[in-house]
């Protein structure tokens, strides 16, 4: 039973370019959750989808960023016109519900540089 | 509004002693707590979660963590620490009925041979 995956692992852009982070959940799970994870700090959360539906970007820049999670396929965090404070570790997480006593799965991330 | 404070960026302790990483939060209702474990280049990994019950809760490896309503508190110790403990360590808390996760900024944890 795969875990949360994440692709790639490692991804380089130049400022200006388009960055496309992917996951897929662990199977059976239809809520994914996207944190990304700055040096010197905590996860800081992000976006949280269900399947076609975008429930919270509170966490998420207005400008830049969008993320979907498709009928079908893996979850897509998407970053427009990357500037280097957009490098980071981003994390994707699944769960089975959104119950809150449930743990979430994670995925080993995704490390974004922008030169 | 919920939030996670976790006062020490570093913890050291030489392997066989007693390790606590130290964890409060904040909630409007009932919380419930979760500790995940970060190893180099790693995803997070799920220790141990606090819902209800017993206020001593066990986990992997053998972690354990006291829940603490009056303090509000919910750290992370383990009698025995070994060499391969040593990694970053989340607190995080969730409020009744929320489905967002807060972390804390972590904790390093070295233990010394």
């Amino acid at each position: 039973n795969a875990g949360v995956m994440q692709n790639p692992r490692h991804l380089v852009r130049r400022r200006g370019q388009e960055a496309r982070l992917r996951c897929s959940p662990m199977k059976g799970h239809s809520h994914v959750y996207w944190y990304r994870q700055l040096p010197e700090e905590g996860l800081k959360f992000m976006v949280y989808l269900q399947k076609e539906n975008i429930i919270d970007e509170s966490g998420m820049p207005k400008e830049r960023f969008s993320a979907e999670f498709p009928k079908e396929g893996p979850s897509i965090l998407r970053i427009q016109q990357v500037v280097r404070g957009d490098s980071a570790a981003y994390f994707c997480a699944s769960s089975s519900s959104r119950n809150s006593n449930e743990k979430l799965f994670f995925g080993s991330g995704t490390q974004l540089s922008v030169l | 509004a919920q939030s996670v404070a976790q006062p020490e960026d570093q913890v050291n302790v030489a392997e066989g002693n007693p390790l606590t990483v130290k964890c409060t939060y904040s909630v409007s209702g009932n919380p419930y707590l979760f500790w995940y474990v970060q190893y180099p280049n790693r995803g997070l990994q799920f220790l141990l979660k606090y819902i209800t019950g017993d206020n001593l809760v066990k986990g992997s490896y053998g972690f354990e963590a006291e829940f603490n309503k009056s303090q509000t508190s919910f750290h992370l110790k383990k009698p025995s620490a070994l060499v391969s403990d040593s990694a970053l360590y989340f607190c995080a808390v969730r409020d009744m009925g929320d489905y967002k996760l807060s972390f804390g900024a972590g904790t390093t944890v070295t233990v010394r041979a």
